[in-house]
């Protein structure tokens, strides 16, 4: 059984840079049949798909044209686990966080979510 | 703007039948599988559908997925009161390459 495990600050400031972490358990970040998202949902936004990243023979990513200059997504394989870093926070980027994990051309697993509220 | 398109609410009485319809493009549901989540208040999104018309272990088989052309939909017949919650659609998007998803259909059991 998937679990995916999520830890980061539920509160940043604007301009600032949020950082969430994703352990995995269940599964390799170095899978190669798998690929680890990150998803945010918000009443403004809906669910929205902010990145991936994944191991085929080398490290791909791939990220959303709305927040393609202010995010980062890596992977961790001495912890088994993956990264979000977004920068340049604002209110607009108040939103649940989600890392999820696609396997087999569906995404299957979901972390327990984040609120993460941009406030001074 | 959700990319996909579903309606914002469906609501049905135990027993009932209700459908919720997930409407897309070719770049998205016209070219790949569609997959249905279902979310109940202050957790995480659940499969419930994936590939279409598939079922994971231990989803009941009075749920039911079909896809045609860029459309989509989810059935869920008998009905329970336990079947209140958001549903969303998703699928990937080959000129996006990304997810993207419905903006959520809340079906109320009444």
């Amino acid at each position: 059984q998937v679990q995916l495990q999520q830890s980061g600050p539920g509160l940043v400031k604007p301009s600032q840079t949020l950082s969430l972490t994703c352990a995995i358990s269940g599964d390799s970040v170095s899978s190669n049949s798998a690929a680890w998202n990150w998803i945010r949902q918000s009443p403004s936004r809906g669910l929205e798909w902010l990145g991936r990243t994944y191991y085929r023979s080398k490290w791909y990513k791939g990220y959303a044209i709305s927040v393609k200059s202010r995010i980062t997504i890596n992977p961790d394989t001495s912890k088994n686990q993956f990264s979000l870093q977004l920068n340049s926070m604002t209110p607009e980027d108040t939103a649940v966080y989600y890392c999820a994990r696609a396997h087999g051309g569906w995404i299957d697993y979901w972390g327990q979510g984040t609120l993460v509220t941009v406030s001074s | 703007q959700s990319v996909l398109t579903q309606p914002p609410s469906a609501s049905g009485t135990p027993g009932q039948r209700v459908t919720i319809s997930c409407s897309g493009s070719s770049s998205n549901i016209g070219s790949d599988y569609v997959h249905w989540y279902q979310q109940l208040p202050g957790t995480a999104p659940k499969l419930l559908i994936y590939r279409n018309d598939q079922r994971p272990s231990g989803v009941p088989d009075r749920l039911s997925g079909s896809k045609s052309g860029t459309s989509a939909s989810l059935a869920i017949s008998g009905l329970r009161s336990e079947d209140e919650a958001d549903y969303y659609c998703a699928a990937w998007d080959d000129s996006l390459s990304g997810w993207v998803f419905g903006g959520g259909t809340k079906l109320t059991v009444l």
